[in-house]
């Protein structure tokens, strides 16, 4: 079935280096991909998404590119700030999964200012 | 325009007991899905409501059932608690016009003693 595979955490970093969250996926045909951000003690919010292989999505100052070829969408931003501590979960849906969304484990940034 | 609400935020039954959930998405969306979110199991999905009727389901026991009004409200239902479904009860509503975006409630905090 379809999942979603991405980096354990947690990961800290200092306050304007920069992110990468790895992401892999499985899944049959063409899934659209998204992250999420989940702020302490809130709902999860849609942070950036990509429906097509090569799409690059962007908000914020975070990007993700759709690579088909290696099955990524891994969570990249230049320069993180403290307000970006948070859990991120990468997520896939699919036709094959209908209207469920599958979300990977999420992992944890914290920021040190 | 109004975000998911869902009530009550906290919530602390006794094994055995029953708990309904409230989910009130935003305006015009159709489509109601809940996810259960522990530290062990992630996120996962429970059910979506769709048009009063459910459209897909996860895999999770007949104990956890869910409905959907006609002005698109949904709740959920989890009878015979167990210690294991003390969780974060997420809903997330979405129009269906672009796959995959939903928008999330802050949640339910069940703890079941």
């Amino acid at each position: 079935g379809d999942s979603v595979t991405q980096m354990e955490g947690p990961v800290t970093l200092s306050e304007e280096a920069f992110l990468t969250i790895n992401c892999t996926y499985t899944a049959t045909g063409y899934p659209s991909l998204f992250w999420y951000v989940q702020y302490p003690g809130e709902g999860l919010q849609l942070l950036l998404k990509a429906t097509k292989a090569d799409d690059k999505g962007s908000n914020k100052g975070f990007e993700a590119t759709y690579r088909k070829e290696t099955t990524s969408f891994h969570l990249e931003k230049g320069s993180v700030q403290v307000s970006d501590s948070a859990v991120y979960f990468c997520a896939l849906m699919s036709y094959s999964s209908a209207s469920k969304i599958i979300f990977g484990s999420g992992t944890r940034l914290s920021i040190r200012p | 325009k109004a975000g998911v609400t869902q009530t009550p935020r906290y919530l602390i039954k006794t094994r055995g007991q029953q708990v309904t959930l409230s989910c009130s998405p935003i305006s015009g969306h159709r489509s109601v899905s809940w996810y259960q979110q522990t530290p062990g199991q992630g996120l996962q999905f429970l059910f979506e409501y769709f048009s009063e009727t459910q459209r897909n389901k996860g895999n999770f026991p007949g104990r956890f059932s869910g409905r959907q009004f006609s002005n698109s409200r949904s709740e959920m239902n989890v009878s015979t608690l167990e210690l294991g479904d003390s969780a974060l009860y997420l809903c997330a509503s979405s129009s269906g016009r672009i796959l995959g975006e939903q928008y999330f409630g802050p949640g339910t905090r069940l703890t079941v003693t």
